[in-house]
């Protein structure tokens, strides 16, 4: 089974809002990873951390590995409409895990 | 290729017919993996492949399914007398190995659909 809880499951925003979403695990690894869906697509890799504590930004996007290795947080600044799709936390290296994902909705 | 590759894109088929859904992995790629994705639902870990080799393949659901790779390359993920709750997004990814393993690069998916 999942071994990431991600937070929250659904997110309906205005346009222009911050938004913020985490995942925490029961068990430390070293590489935290953030992925983006859009409807019909495959995920795509926003932002990939690789040490605790390490804030990264790209562009809007601003993610930090916790310092206890269990937990992540990805932040967006001034949601767009294009930011809709689902956000995904991964975790591992060879098999690499899955949370479920938080659906980002905007309203215009 | 430029990207990785999946077909079908979309499958429909009878309870209980076997299909193969391909992937071809990014030229140069070692990892391959394979991942679920059921309505709704989040990315649910199958196998994957480092080479030609399968070292974990806790994630597939039953022995109906199976899958292989050849020349470190094509992947195949066969599902046999497939159930109603096969219906999903069957989705490939491929990724360097080494210090890139986990930064995976994925295909569009295999819709499947059990009717």
């Amino acid at each position: 089974g999942q071994q990431l809880n991600q937070s929250p499951q659904s997110m309906f925003i205005q346009e222009g809002e911050d938004v913020s979403m985490n995942c925490t695990s029961s068990s430390i690894f070293n590489t935290w990873l953030w992925y983006k869906q859009d409807p019909g697509e495959g995920p795509v890799l926003l932002i990939a951390l690789y040490k605790a504590g390490e804030l990264t930004s790209n562009g809007r996007l601003t993610a930090q590995f916790g310092i206890t290795r269990k937990d992540s947080f990805l932040n967006i600044s001034a949601s767009i409409p294009s930011d809709v799709g689902i956000y995904f936390c991964g975790k591992g290296a060879q098999k690499l895990v899955f949370g479920q994902g938080t659906r980002l909705t905007i309203n215009p | 290729g430029a990207g990785v590759s999946q077909s079908p894109s979309n499958k429909v088929t009878e309870k209980g017919k076997d299909v193969e859904l391909r992937c071809d992995p990014i030229s140069g790629h070692t990892a391959l993996y394979w991942y679920r994705q059921s309505l709704g639902q989040g990315l649910e870990f199958l196998i994957y492949f480092q080479g030609n080799s399968a070292p974990d393949k806790s994630g597939l659901p039953s022995d109906r399914f199976s899958a292989e790779r050849t020349g470190g390359s094509v992947s195949t993920l066969t599902i046999q007398r497939t159930q109603q709750e096969d219906s999903a997004v069957y989705l490939c990814a491929s990724s360097l190995g080494g210090f890139g393993a986990n930064v995976l690069t994925f295909g569009a998916g295999s819709r499947l659909t059990v009717l």
